[in-house]
């Protein structure tokens, strides 16, 4: 079946790299999202993989694939406080209209 | 413009009262998506239409019923809501293109609360 697991919460501080993990079953899966969930506010894209890529690094955010044992990361570097969010793990399949499957999400909470 | 608009922001509504939640995208995606999240939770998705025919129910019950009168609009018309159905609604739409990368994109949602 299909699952996405992630831890629930990171603290760090300011400055510092934050690094999110997630673990997902679905060896089809062929794409991997992060997405960023402020409070009160709705998903925001942060970066994608396609699963035959390894890394993916777009400014401040890196995102490491490891197919083999099914673990995504997204890697945060200077942490700031408007970082503190909910970030969601997700998997979907290469079909239309097919939706995603999120992870529980994961709260980082960024200090001074 | 990645923007997916949701009206209204914030809705209050009691049992037996009908109202409708919209969702309106200019983004040309042929794919749009109804999700319920509550709070601390991941969303849950309830209805994907796709090319403006519904392609997936997930299992949700008769009082939610979606609409999707163009490519552009999707709307959900509730009915005889329960209190556990307070959350918060999450409208999303891709590009629903084969040849594409299908990401989401999230507007910014409706808080409803039932009383």
């Amino acid at each position: 079946g299909e699952d996405v697991e992630q831890s629930l919460f990171l603290s760090v501080r300011e400055g510092d790299s934050s690094v999110i993990n997630c673990t997902y079953t679905d060896s089809s899966s062929t794409y991997l999202y992060w997405y960023k969930q402020e409070p009160g506010a709705g998903l925001q894209l942060l970066t994608y993989i396609f699963s035959n890529m390894d890394m993916k690094q777009d400014q401040r955010l890196t995102v490491l694939l490891n197919k083999k044992d099914k673990h995504l990361s997204l890697r945060i570097a200077d942490t700031q406080t408007g970082d503190s969010a909910i970030y969601f793990c997700a998997e979907t399949h290469n079909q239309a209209g097919t939706a995603l499957i999120f992870g529980k999400g994961t709260t980082l909470s960024v200090s001074s | 413009d990645t923007e997916v608009t949701q009206t209204p922001k914030h809705l209050v509504m009691g049992m037996t009262n009908k109202k409708s939640l919209k969702c309106e995208q200019h983004m040309g995606h042929r794919a749009m998506y109804w999700y319920k999240q509550k709070a601390k939770k991941p969303p849950e998705l309830m209805f994907v239409y796709s090319y403006e025919k519904l392609s997936i129910n997930e299992s949700v019950p008769s009082r939610f019923s979606p609409e999707c009168p163009n490519s552009s609009l999707l709307n959900l018309h509730l009915h005889a809501l329960q209190p556990e159905d307070s959350a918060l609604y999450l409208c999303a739409s891709s590009p629903g293109n084969r040849d594409r990368v299908y990401e989401q994109y999230f507007g910014p949602g409706t808080r409803l609360t039932v009383t």
